[in-house]
């Protein structure tokens, strides 16, 4: 199975930061990449699939970039309602597998 | 608008089995697959296989395979998850979760509220 490190685990943030987490796949993945955000209690949301692309809706804030091996998902200018755990998926091969998750907290 | 209405918590007995539900609406059922994917307690996610209602066929993570049982059915447009020889470690949130297809990719985009299973004697 393809293994999805997600760094840091988790990160003090103040709103108004630029918030930077990593995703890097044990094998080649292409774009296959996709991100979500996890508030408590909630399902999950999509925010970027296929690495670097916006779901309906989603602010512009968030950007996803990456290929390959490594990811980045990038928080502009960080906002309350952001705080949520965060967990990158590849679909590039069986069985789809997530990253830990990064949590952001607030400092 | 797409919506997925998942079954309500299971308290369940260790060996037992149980059958949790996904109904869905606002979409073509069988044109989309269904996900389904687990969350253990204060632990990530799982993907657990899907199903693709049209034609009943069905992926499974390996991890998985004898544990779960992944069905649909079309007149109802709901999709059914049986985990069977449960123990504790079968505890956990189950999402049913569809895919979209778009730009020649397919994404999980759409997830249920989740049903909480708890194993315990």
């Amino acid at each position: 199975d393809i293994v999805m490190t997600q760094s840091p685990t988790s990160m003090s943030i103040s709103v108004g930061d630029r918030v930077t987490m990593n995703c890097k796949a044990s094998q080649n993945v292409g774009s296959n990449v996709d991100w979500y955000q996890q508030k408590t209690g909630q399902s999950p949301k999509l925010l970027i699939y296929k690495a670097s692309n916006r779901y309906t809706g989603v602010p512009d804030r968030f950007t996803g970039s990456g290929s390959g091996t490594d990811f980045t998902f990038t928080i502009s200018n960080m906002q309350a309602e952001d705080l949520a755990v965060y967990y990158c998926m590849q679909s590039n091969s069986y069985p789809n597998t997530f990253g830990a998750g990064t949590k952001l907290e607030l400092k | 608008q797409v919506q997925l209405q998942q079954s309500g918590t299971e308290l369940v007995k260790p060996a037992s089995s149980v059958k949790i539900s996904c109904k869905a609406s606002g979409y073509t059922f069988t044109s989309n697959y269904m996900h389904w994917i687990r969350q253990q307690p204060g632990n990530g996610l799982e993907w657990i296989g899907w199903i693709y209602p049209g034609n009943g066929n069905t992926k499974y993570n390996q991890k998985f395979d004898g544990k779960a049982t992944l069905t649909a059915d079309k007149s109802s447009s709901t999709a059914y998850m049986q985990l069977s020889s449960l123990t504790s470690e079968d505890s956990a949130v189950y999402f049913c979760a569809r895919s979209r297809y778009y730009d020649g990719y397919y994404h999980v985009a759409y997830w249920g509220q989740g049903t909480l299973v708890t194993v315990s004697s």
